[in-house]
């Protein structure tokens, strides 16, 4: 079983729509949580960052932690058709090592 | 502008041969690390450093070799030991305002 486990997709939305991005883990010890963005042939960017159960917003995006389920999501509001991006969810127990998912490549169509 | 500068951005390499990926950054970080990110698996670590003159094998370091001679710079060697090596490279450091990534190399052996 992998430490982290991400739905690949590919999502496919309509322009407008509200997308759920998920991850799963299986490592207790993690503690920090972090959402990327990755254009094509670009090398990811962080989206968002959290270390604590609950809800986080910054502007159309939203991050979701459930420590006791060991859960992440992602949302994100008003979808735009910049959106279109592969996703990676990666956390970090310390030692400043980040574990990946395999990433969602989403697709917002005008 | 402070950042990660990775060079080449395409590299062809013929099998057998030993191929260096240049990483360089400029925001005085002491964490730096390599990742190969293939289709569908999101990012796995080959090697990390936390400080000048040390480094320290990650997931998947077979085939694979690093110095770190200089604060700035931190150079992979793809060897001709590791069998698939095709793949994007992604370079990253790591410092106060979290993980920076460099923009990647692509790696194809021909």
């Amino acid at each position: 079983q992998k430490e982290v486990e991400q739905d690949p997709g590919p999502l496919s939305v309509p322009e407008g729509a509200i997308v759920s991005l998920n991850c799963t883990y299986s490592n207790s010890a993690f503690q920090y949580f972090m959402w990327y963005r990755q254009y094509s042939r670009k090398g990811p960017e962080l989206l968002m960052y959290t270390y604590s159960s609950g809800n986080k917003e910054d502007g159309r995006f939203t991050a979701q932690v459930d420590k006791s389920s060991k859960y992440i999501s992602l949302f994100i509001r008003d979808s735009q058709p910049s959106d279109s991006a592969t996703y990676l969810c990666a956390m970090e127990m310390g030692a400043q090592k980040l574990v990946f998912g395999q990433g969602t490549r989403l697709t917002i169509n005008p | 502008d402070g950042g990660i500068t990775q060079s080449p951005k395409y590299l062809f390499r013929k099998e057998g041969q030993n191929v260096t990926l240049s990483c360089e950054q400029n925001l005085n970080h002491d964490a730096m690390y390599w990742y190969r990110q293939d289709p569908g698996q999101g990012l796995r670590l080959i090697y990390y450093s936390q400080i000048v003159n040390d480094f320290q094998k990650g997931d998947i370091a077979e085939g694979y070799s690093v110095s770190r001679e200089k604060k700035e710079s931190f150079p992979l060697t793809v060897t001709s030991a590791q069998k698939n090596p095709t793949a994007f490279y992604l370079c990253a450091s790591f410092g106060g305002a979290g993980y920076t990534f460099g923009s990647g190399t692509r790696l194809t052996v021909v």
